[in-house]
């Protein structure tokens, strides 16, 4: 069994800020992991993804994450916030096993508000 | 480039009416799921298809049915609304396989209100 857990439903930053959203997630095999972002009225949007190459995974829009196996985490960074980035972000977890199907368990979701 | 594409978009229904919501994707993926989003709770799969012709539960099947009779299309039914189906419903496809690349390609969403 998977989970992952998003601390903070809403996070707000000024403009220019560091953004700073946390993911921690269980998983029983070593996992792929996931950032998905959605923005007002639409679908989700891959940002970036671990896939146990390199532990600091870099995105879309400067937004970066770092895999720590000892504290089973994946928080995701971005180190100057813009007003665009105001949306809701979704951390994901899934399986390496092949009997997960590609199986994604999704997170609650952190809403971002970036104030001028 | 299409991608995945959900119809409709928005739909009203009564209590006890039936419907059908359709993703169509155009990028040859082998697997397609079907989410539902609700406030505080992120996403949750329903069903899932891994091929033409397969479906499979999800989390939280119950009242749903889907079909998979084309590769490139993915029905999702709800045969008696109820008011607690009331969400938004995403569609996704990937390209199947159990490595890294097998990636969730998402739909723009169908907002259902049930009365």
């Amino acid at each position: 069994a998977q989970s992952v857990t998003q601390l903070g439903s809403h996070v707000s930053v000024s403009e220019g800020a560091l953004v700073l959203l946390r993911c921690n997630y269980s998983s029983s095999v070593p996992p792929y992991l996931f950032w998905y972002v959605q923005y007002p009225n639409q679908g989700l949007q891959l940002l970036l993804k671990y896939t146990s190459a390199a532990t600091l995974v870099k995105g879309i829009n400067d937004f970066e994450a770092e895999f720590k196996k000892s504290e089973t985490s994946f928080h995701l960074t971005k180190p100057s916030a813009h007003m665009s980035d105001a949306a809701e972000y979704f951390c994901a977890v899934r399986g390496a096993g092949g009997t997960s199907y590609g199986k994604l368990t999704f997170g609650q979701g952190t809403i971002l508000t970036v104030h001028p | 480039n299409a991608g995945v594409t959900q119809t409709p978009k928005f739909r009203v229904l009564k209590t006890g009416q039936s419907m059908t919501l359709l993703c169509a994707q155009d990028m040859n993926h082998e697997y397609m799921y079907w989410y539902r989003q609700d406030p505080g709770m992120g996403l949750r799969l329903i069903h899932y298809s891994v091929g033409e012709g397969t479906t499979a539960k999800g989390e939280v099947p119950d009242g749903y049915n889907v079909s998979r009779l084309k590769k490139q299309n993915f029905l999702l039914g709800l045969e008696s609304a109820a008011p607690s189906q009331t969400s938004v419903y995403f569609c996704a496809s990937s390209l199947g396989g159990a490595g890294g690349q097998n990636i969730q390609y998402f739909g723009a969403g169908t907002r259902l209100s049930v009365l």
